[in-house]
């Protein structure tokens, strides 16, 4: 695809269980970054992979959000045991390469844990 | 990264041109202009970018000062579907530190009426 994808596009959860949400970062594109946004809030950058590793976890809330990266392309995103903190939009980009190249944003999973 | 100031809302006729102003007069010289778009519940947009010089795309012209201590973007002919939250940010431009990291302000609720 031209764009990066993410999927589901919508989940909806119960406090407490585990999610996963996917990116599908534009082709070529070496490096990933995920953010979230609240409502009416602005970006919230969670971590940046450049390849398969992830400098950058420092914006990772908790211990239960993790991430990983296989192949230089696909991305996950895993919260454990969500809590209804966590209900946000959350966003995926990625860039040519990393540091100040433009980055390009998928449409967003929207989370929401009751 | 140099901070941004933008008018929270304009209106534009549909057809119109729509200028969208945004002051960053603590910019530094090695500081890029970005701007981004957020149509509601989408994920941002990239639109332009520029250092120095004026910029054209398919979507938009980006205008920079002479002192670049402001810029002006320009929807040439602007559509209902260009009703959107514009956001104007600098971003350092060279590469390493932690400058991937995007944080948008409030920006501009543009709305295009019929």
């Amino acid at each position: 695809g031209a764009g990066v994808s993410q999927s589901p596009s919508n989940k909806v959860t119960e406090k407490g269980k585990d999610v996963e949400l996917r990116c599908d970062p534009i082709s070529g594109h070496t490096a990933l970054y995920w953010y979230r946004q609240s409502l009416g809030q602005g970006l919230e950058f969670l971590i940046y992979f450049q390849g398969n590793s992830a400098p950058d976890k420092s914006g990772l809330p908790s211990d239960r959000f993790s991430a990983e990266r296989t192949g230089g392309s696909v991305s996950t995103l895993t919260i454990q045991r969500t809590q209804q903190e966590d209900s946000a939009v959350y966003l995926c980009a990625s860039s040519a390469s990393g540091g100040r190249e433009t980055q390009y944003f998928g449409p967003g999973t929207r989370l929401l844990v009751l | 990264d140099a901070k941004t100031t933008q008018p929270p809302s304009m209106d534009c006729a549909e057809g119109r041109a729509a200028n969208l102003p945004c002051n960053h007069s603590t910019i530094s010289g090695n500081e890029y202009v970005y701007w981004y778009r957020q149509i509601h519940s989408q994920g941002p947009q990239y639109i332009i970018h520029g250092l120095k010089n004026n910029e054209t795309n398919e979507m938009a012209s980006l205008i920079i000062t002479e002192d670049r201590k402001s810029s002006t973007l320009i929807l040439p002919h602007a559509t209902l579907r260009d009703t959107a939250v514009y956001y104007c940010i600098v971003r350092v431009a060279r590469s390493g530190g932690s400058n991937y990291k995007l944080t948008f302000g409030k920006g501009t609720l543009l709305t295009v009426n019929p």
